[in-house]
């Protein structure tokens, strides 16, 4: 099955520097891939969204970049704010296969002020 | 408009039990995915319902089973709990024909004692 590998598993940055998580994966079938944003107590939510006809996306301070050749993508998150401190997972999914969403282990990030 | 709501929101159980964990999905959306989130791990795929029927089924065992109501609500039964059935209980739902476009709820959590 799709495995997905998550790094760091934390991140410490100080406020208004850039963070960046990579995850890769296994099955090259995979064509869209989310990234959520957890704070405690709650689900996650969902951020931003790539699909596999496109190599970047960007929405305000947040970007995900995706490298199909090499089976890994990426969340940038610029200009940093404490509000930014919570876990975030990356997943794949497999349109053709049904919409179940395959996750990485998370990271955990904190925004130092 | 309301998101994806779950009941309860804690629950309490003894090994040996069984538990029954109630998702509404959001509004608009036909298909209705549980997840299993072990304290500090990225959500794990349980199974997946659309037109009231089981479509796809990840790595849990039979004692994990659930149904979808023709209102698209759907329930998640676990029988014979273990202390390893702890875990917080992560109902998504989303559109069948659309692309991921998840919407998680904030979860159950389940202490199994």
């Amino acid at each position: 099955g799709e495995n997905v590998e998550q790094h760091p598993s934390t991140l410490s940055v100080q406020e208004g520097d850039s963070a960046v998580i990579k995850c890769t994966y296994s099955d090259s079938a995979s064509n869209y891939f989310p990234w959520y944003k957890q704070e405690l107590g709650k689900g996650p939510q969902l951020i931003i969204d790539i699909r596999s006809n496109v190599g970047e996306k960007k929405d305000q301070r947040i970007a995900v970049t995706l490298n199909k050749t090499a089976k890994h993508f990426s969340l940038h998150i610029t200009e940093t704010q404490p509000e930014d401190s919570a876990v975030y997972f990356c997943a794949v999914l497999i349109k053709a296969a049904g919409n179940k969403l395959t996750f990485g282990g998370g990271t955990r990030v904190l925004v130092k002020p | 408009d309301a998101g994806v709501t779950q009941s309860p929101t804690h629950l309490i159980k003894t090994r040996g039990q069984q538990v029954t964990l109630r998702c509404s999905p959001k509004s608009g959306h036909d298909t209705v995915s549980w997840y299993q989130q072990a304290l500090g791990q990225g959500p794990q795929f349980i199974f997946q319902y659309y037109e009231e029927e089981e479509r796809q089924r990840g790595n849990f065992p039979d004692r994990f089973s659930g149904h979808q109501f023709p209102n698209y609500s759907s329930e998640l039964n676990v029988n014979a709990l273990l202390l390893g059935d702890s875990a917080l209980y992560l109902c998504a739902s989303s559109r069948h024909s659309g692309w991921g476009g998840y919407t998680f709820g904030s979860g159950t959590r389940l202490t199994v004692v």
